[in-house]
């Protein structure tokens, strides 16, 4: 199983740019990258996901180097409502493997005014 | 209703009560998979059932029983807890192309359960 490891916590200022980084050093070559936001008592939300290289939606951007043992989830001018904790998770896009779909402890993300 | 449904959305039970929580999926997903978030711990995934099979069951103790009558409702029930118990309770749902497949997940608001 991919282990994923993040920082605990993190503190920002509104309108700021934060970058989350996620390491995952055994990734398998059919897993794929996926990032996950959760609100106090709600379920997780999922952000972006991606294999290789950058991928950019209208929320986040994910930032994957050519090794892929490594990621950054970059939010663009963060605000108060992005108050949440951040999960990376790595797994297997193709079915090939065991199931793999572990939650690791996440990033709490706190925006300051 | 759209999404993810659970209910309820509160249960408390005492340790000899056998109660269900129920999960609904208007998603069109053919996966569905409980979690237990317990306090400043990460998600534990417990079950998954995919195309209406279990797939996955990551050790979870039987007073935890799983049902998923067809690809839309998945009930998780409930017999003997402990007080340890007492946790936020998960349900997702995902479509999948195969039995071990990975795809983005929608989770319900979950159910809080506290065991008395």
């Amino acid at each position: 199983l991919a282990k994923t490891t993040q920082p605990i916590s993190m503190d920002s200022y509104e309108g700021q740019e934060v970058n989350i980084t996620c390491s995952h050093n055994n990734i398998a070559t059919n897993d794929y990258i996926t990032w996950y936001q959760q609100f106090p008592s709600q379920g997780p939300r999922f952000i972006i996901q991606g294999y290789k290289t950058k991928v950019t939606n209208e929320v986040a951007s994910l930032f994957i180097p050519a090794d892929r043992k490594s990621s950054t989830l970059s939010l663009p001018r963060v605000s108060l409502s992005d108050t949440a904790v951040y999960y990376c998770l790595v797994g297997d896009m193709l079915g090939s493997g065991t199931y793999k779909y572990i939650f690791g402890t996440g990033t709490r993300l706190k925006v300051l005014a | 209703e759209t999404g993810v449904t659970q209910t309820p959305r509160h249960l408390v039970m005492g340790m000899t009560n056998k109660k269900s929580l129920k999960c609904e999926q208007h998603l069109g997903h053919n996966a569905m998979y409980w979690y237990k978030q317990s306090a400043k711990k990460p998600l534990e995934l417990m079950f998954v059932y995919s195309l209406e099979e279990r797939v996955e069951n990551n050790s979870v103790p039987s007073r935890f029983s799983p049902e998923c009558p067809n690809s839309s409702h998945l009930f998780l029930h409930l017999h003997t807890l402990q007080p340890e118990d007492s946790a936020l309770y998960l349900c997702a749902s995902s479509h999948n192309r195969g039995p071990l497949d990975y795809n983005e997940q929608f989770f319900g608001p979950g159910t809080r359960l506290t065991v008395l």
